[in-house]
């Protein structure tokens, strides 16, 4: 089974600057997908950004990017030019590339990192 | 576009009683899921269906149960509920890149 961490419980970052949250995930397959959620106090999950494990170019979306090192398990998101809107907190989530079975529908989530932007 | 709505948004429960969670998602979308959250945790996937009548087991199926009747509709529920099913409940529909849209969610207390 797979599983992913994220070792950061608490991260905080000055308003305009840039923080980077850590994720590490453990998995024997070779395709998958890797996503960043952003669960603001509202409570509603919100895509940030995906990456497809063939791929070897980091994922980007605007002032959020990945830096995505398939051998290493690693998978951060960077968060550029902070915003108190960024405030929230932040779930790494693994998702097989195999459709026929459990895995392949699942989410696999890390418990999270709140991300505290100060003004 | 709505997204993906769930009712209801706040709901006590005594232990014993019975309930049922609506989702409703207007993406078109074939694959639907209930995930629970606890306190300091991610999301773990309850149920899933991949389409319109047809649901399967997640990681923590046990004391739920789904229904997928309709293709926009995904229900949930509690036949009897137990105090270790207080949490926060999530629907979540699958886009065409293998994202997962989530609704606002429904908090849920079992005294």
């Amino acid at each position: 089974a797979q599983t992913v961490t994220q070792s950061q419980p608490e991260m905080s970052v000055q308003e305009a600057e840039t923080v980077t949250l850590s994720c590490t995930y453990d998995t024997s397959e070779s395709d998958y997908y890797l996503f960043w959620y952003k669960q603001p106090p509202s409570r509603q999950m919100i895509l940030v950004i995906r990456q497809e494990a063939y791929k070897q170019q980091n994922a980007t979306e605007n002032r959020f990017s990945v830096n995505f090192q398939k051998a290493a398990k690693s998978f951060s998101l960077k968060i550029s030019d902070s915003q108190l809107g960024d405030a929230a907190m932040y779930f790494c989530a693994y998702r097989s590339w195999y459709e026929n079975n459990n895995a392949g529908n699942m989410l696999t989530f890390g418990g999270g990192t709140r991300l505290m932007v100060k003004p | 576009n709505a997204g993906v709505t769930q009712t209801p948004k706040f709901r006590v429960l005594k232990t014993g009683q019975s309930m049922t969670l609506l989702c409703a998602q207007d993406m078109n979308h074939e694959y639907m899921y209930w995930y629970r959250q606890d306190p300091g945790m991610g999301l773990r996937l309850i149920h899933y269906s991949v389409g319109e009548g047809t649901t399967a087991k997640g990681e923590v199926p046990d004391g739920y149960n789904v229904s997928r009747l309709k293709k926009q509709n995904f229900l949930l529920g509690l036949e009897s509920a137990a105090p270790s099913q207080t949490s926060v409940y999530f629907c979540a529909s699958r886009g065409l890149y293998y994202e997962q849209y989530f609704g606002p969610g429904t908090r849920l207390t079992v005294t």
